[in-house]
């Protein structure tokens, strides 16, 4: 069974940083790609970015390009977001998800809240 | 980047059918395949593929679910609808970088 769990989300302050994990088990974690997605209160998917199996590719959307950095460990079967200079727009339910060749996703974690506020 | 258009939302009766509807501002075919993909989400959960490569059935899925469309228009189906079926649906498109997700259709019973 796949499973994600995710983790380090929390109050933040606007302008500092976090970074989230993703621990992933139940499959062979160095043979997928894997993604970050996002979701505002009451809103809809954002996609945030991906990494390939080896970390040689990592793809992001563009307006987060500068603000965030999606890292892996195969050894520890972790994903990680790193977040900086984070405003009130980056309040949301982080999601980490698995790859597929195609490009869709087909196992997601539970999520985890981060929310920016002073 | 790609935008993709979906209905707010949507009300059927239980067991009829409902159709999803996505539009693109730009083809998401490559090959021979069309790179769109749905997915469901109940409040308080996460996503859940459904459908991958327009018309594919991911695992576990049951059969009342359908995806159909190529190039710029895309459907979803779920005939006969169960109550377990309100929820929100998206649909995703990984033709081209970034990623995109549709607004979502909010599907409920009258």
């Amino acid at each position: 069974e796949v499973k994600l769990v995710e983790s380090g989300g929390g109050l933040v302050q606007p302008g500092r940083s976090l970074k989230l994990s993703c621990a992933a088990s139940g499959f062979s974690f160095n043979d997928y790609w894997m993604g970050w997605v996002r979701q505002a209160p009451g809103k809809g998917l954002e996609w945030i970015g991906e990494i390939n199996q080896d970390s040689s590719t990592i793809n992001y959307t563009p307006s987060l390009k500068d603000k965030f950095t999606i890292s892996r460990d195969n050894a520890q079967n972790t994903l990680y977001l790193q977040m900086s200079k984070l405003g009130s727009e980056d309040t949301a339910i982080y999601y980490c998800a698995r790859g597929t060749n195609y490009g869709g996703y087909s196992g997601w974690g539970q999520g985890v809240m981060v929310t920016v506020s002073s | 980047d790609i935008v993709l258009t979906q209905s707010p939302a949507l009300a059927v009766s239980l067991g009829q059918r409902a159709t999803i509807s996505c539009k693109t501002n730009q083809n998401v075919d490559y090959y021979g395949n069309s790179y769109m993909h749905w997915y469901q989400q109940k409040p308080g959960q996460q996503p859940k593929l459904l459908i991958y490569l327009a018309s594919n059935l991911a695992s576990g899925i049951p059969a009342r679910f359908s995806g159909r469309g190529s190039g710029t228009d895309f459907t979803l189906t779920i005939d006969p609808v169960e109550a377990d079926d309100t929820a929100t649906y998206y649909c995703q498109q990984s033709r081209n970088l970034p990623n995109t997700f549709g607004a979502g259709t909010k599907l409920e019973l009258k």
